[in-house]
C-alpha cells in the first residue's frame, strides 16, 4: 500500500489564495518531508517535520503534522503563478532512513 | 558543480537494448538514492546506498536492474534487456545523513528514458 497519500490530486487555485494540501501515511515516522517539482524533472526539498514537532513554518509554508491521525499539512499562503507545480509528502520510517513518496498534488495557480 | 548531475539527460533506446545511467552525488554526500518516477506518478524507491554498506536494493522491480557506486561516489543504474515499461524517469538523490537522523535529500534533473 502507498505510503505518504496526498490529497487532493490536483488543486486549482487563484493567485493570491491559500492552497492546502493533505498527507496521510500508515507507519510510525521520523520525519515527514514536502518535496515540489517542476515540469516532471528534479525535486527540490521545501521543509522537514519530525515526528515531536506538531507545526513548522518557512515563509509563506506552514506545515503540521498530526502523528496520532498519520497526517500532515502544507499550507502555501499568499499563493502566486510560480507556485504552480507538483507537491509531494514524503515519510521516513522509523526503521530505516529511505523516503517512502506519495502520488503528488498537482497545484495551479492562475495569474 | 554544487548540485546532484545525472547523464544523460534523455535516452531514447529500443526494447531489449542495455542502457547506463549516471549520477553524480553532491561531494561528500555519503547517502544516494535512485527512484524512478512514471508519468504523473509519485516518486518509486529503486535501489539506495550509505556508505561502504551493502546497498539497500529491495525496491529494485527485477533482476535487469543493477546498480553500484564506485568509490562511494559516481553511481551508474544500469537496465539490461530494456523494457517498453521501463520508460520513465529516472531520478538520482544524495544527502549528507544516514539512519536515523534528518535526511533531506537533494534531488538531480533526471533522467527521461523512452524504450521504443
Amino acid at each position: 500500500s502507498q505510503q505518504g497519500e496526498e490529497d487532493p490530486q490536483a488543486l486549482s487555485i487563484q493567485e493570491g489564495e491559500n492552497a492546502t494540501m493533505n498527507c496521510s501515511y500508515k507507519t510510525s515516522i521520523n520525519n515527514l518531508q514536502w518535496y515540489r517539482q517542476n515540469s516532471g524533472r528534479g525535486l527540490v526539498h521545501l521543509i522537514l517535520i519530525r515526528s515531536n514537532e506538531r507545526e513548522k513554518h518557512s515563509g509563506r509554508l506552514r506545515v503540521t503534522l498530526d502523528t496520532s491521525k498519520k497526517s500532515s499539512s502544507l499550507l502555501i499562503t499568499a499563493s502566486r503563478a510560480a507556485d504552480t507545480a507538483s507537491y509531494f509528502c514524503a515519510v521516513t520510517k522509523t526503521s530505516g532512513s529511505r523516503l517512502t513518496f506519495g502520488e503528488g498534488t498537482q497545484l495551479t495557480v492562475n495569474p | 558543480g554544487a548540485g546532484v548531475s545525472q547523464s544523460p539527460s534523455n535516452k531514447v533506446t529500443e526494447k531489449g537494448k542495455d542502457v547506463e545511467l549516471r549520477c553524480d552525488p553532491i561531494s561528500g554526500h555519503t547517502a544516494l538514492y535512485w527512484y524512478r518516477q512514471s508519468l504523473g506518478q509519485g516518486l518509486e524507491f529503486l535501489i539506495y546506498f550509505q556508505g561502504n554498506s551493502a546497498p539497500d536494493k529491495s525496491g529494485l522491480p527485477s533482476d535487469r536492474f543493477s546498480a553500484e557506486r564506485t568509490g562511494g561516489s559516481v553511481s551508474t543504474l544500469t537496465i539490461q534487456r530494456t523494457q517498453q515499461e521501463d520508460s520513465a524517469v529516472y531520478l538520482c538523490a544524495s544527502s549528507n545523513r544516514g539512519a536515523g537522523a534528518d535526511n533531506e535529500q537533494f534531488f538531480g534533473p533526471g533522467t527521461r528514458l523512452t524504450v521504443l
